[in-house]
């Protein structure tokens, strides 16, 4: 079963226009979420999180933002620049019970930022 | 560089033969993390080390699969009898937690990509 889904397996935007990215989860002992940014022969990078306490965390040209109830997570890139070009994961992670921290990931959205 | 590394970065061996590749995480890093990617799909957790201990195996590790950290440094991912299912990349990260059930992101190498023909 696919606990976190980005049902959007690609998204073409503007330069310099916004670029919104969702991801679903089902789980709902969830607390942390991550976006990743990966690119060819590349492994992902890290791009931002945010605790299931907050609905919203920004940093730069990111936000992430969090819908509890309707478990829902949404990445914001504003403004997109070319460079942004590459896939993105959403993962997810909870306090099981040995701690481990491993992440859950979504099949990623391949985002292209037009010039 | 203090990023988290990984070799071979491809290996294309053929079906039922040995396998073994490294991963050297971020020196300060206490956890690391093997997960395997296919085409379209996120990465899939395979196993997790805390120090030099295995805590945690995914139903998707068989018998054919084995890991090791022994010194809680570098860790080694062993595939034996090869199968052509096994072809992906082999991704491994490593975070820093301090405290019992702390939420830390995790650092991923460059990943190895494995053939099997």
């Amino acid at each position: 079963d696919q606990q976190v889904k980005q049902n959007s397996p690609s998204l073409s935007v503007q330069e310099g226009r916004i670029s919104i990215l969702n991801c679903d989860y089902t789980n709902s002992m969830f607390d942390y979420f991550l976006w990743y940014k990966k690119y060819p022969a590349e492994g992902p990078t890290f791009l931002i999180s945010i605790s299931s306490i907050k609905d919203k965390n920004e940093d730069g040209r990111f936000t992430v933002f969090l819908n509890k109830s309707a478990k829902h997570l949404s990445l914001h890139i504003v403004p997109s620049q070319p460079g942004d070009s590459a896939v993105y994961f959403c993962a997810a992670s909870y306090k099981d019970s040995g701690n481990t921290g491993k992440l859950i990931f979504g099949q990623g959205t391949t985002l292209q930022v037009k010039p | 560089d203090t990023g988290v590394s990984q070799d071979p970065r491809h290996k294309i061996t053929k079906r039922g033969q040995n396998v073994t590749f490294r991963c050297d995480p971020i020196s300060e890093h206490n956890r690391l993390y093997w997960y395997r990617q296919t085409l379209g799909q996120g990465p899939e957790f395979l196993t997790y080390f805390q120090n030099e201990a295995q805590l945690e195996k995914s139903r998707l590790l068989s018998d054919r699969f084995s890991a090791e950290r022994p010194k809680g440094s570098f860790s080694t991912l062993e595939i034996q009898r090869t199968e052509q299912g096994d072809s992906a990349m082999y991704l491994c990260a490593s975070s820093l937690a301090v405290l019992a059930g702390e939420n830390n992101e995790q650092f991923f190498g460059p990943g190895t990509r494995l053939t099997v023909l």
